[in-house]
């Protein structure tokens, strides 16, 4: 089946320092699936990131990227210099084109930035 | 933004007896779903449902679960009855087609 692997936490970064999360799939599904990133603040419930559905696109939000590479099956996310505010649990999912609501979810990183 | 609510946080049931998981979809939204995360281990697709049917499920989703959603009201996750392993964090999503998917802050189910 399909399956996500991505970065064991927890990371602890400080603020203004850059960050990558890694996330690595196998769809066995389909070929192309669309790729998330999903993240839950403390006390809030899971809310989409950033979504990229065509390979080779990359896709942005809240300072947050991630680009959809299907050479090395790979869709980590970067961010340039994180703020104590992105301090949550971040998850990689994996969906089918056809159905956007069943998503394969990695294990999700807590990421922890010391101001 | 747009909301899924779920009615209660935590719950604690004997082992053996019957819950309905509640939850309150965004307004419009066509398609529904409900994942379980036990404590430690990755979120898991349990089940989507569409237009009155179960669409897909996962081979998580035994015999002893049920999903229903009457009359436009509560999108319901029913166990009966439950077991011990049944423990875990119960997670609640609707989308419209093909849009992002909203998901609630969860109802933590504990069997004892």
């Amino acid at each position: 089946g399909d399956s996500v692997t991505q970065t064991e936490g927890p990371v602890t970064v400080s603020e203004s320092e850059s960050l990558i999360i890694n996330c690595t799939y196998s769809a066995t599904s389909i070929a192309y699936p669309n790729l998330f990133w999903y993240v839950r603040y403390p006390g809030e419930g899971l809310q989409l990131l950033l979504k990229v559905i065509t390979a080779g696109q990359k896709g942005s939000s809240r300072g947050f990227e991630a680009t959809y590479n299907k050479e090395t099956t790979s869709f980590h996310l970067q961010k340039a210099s994180v703020q104590e505010s992105d301090s949550a649990v971040y998850y990689c999912a994996l969906g089918r084109g056809t159905n956007t609501g069943k998503l394969t979810f990695g294990d999700g990183t807590v990421l922890t930035v010391k101001p | 933004g747009p909301k899924v609510l779920q009615i209660p946080s935590h719950q604690i049931i004997d082992m053996g007896q019957m819950v309905t998981l509640n939850c309150d979809p965004v307004s419009n939204h066509l398609y529904f779903y409900w994942y379980k995360q036990i404590l430690g281990q990755q979120m898991e697709f349990l089940v989507n449902f569409y237009n009155g049917k179960v669409m897909e499920k996962s081979k998580l989703f035994k015999d002893q679960f049920s999903v229903e959603r009457p009359d436009g009201s509560y999108f319901t996750l029913k166990i009966q009855p439950t077991a011990l392993e049944d423990s875990a964090v119960y997670f609640c999503a609707s989308s419209s087609t093909n849009t992002e998917v909203f998901f609630g802050k969860g109802t933590r189910l504990t069997v004892v």
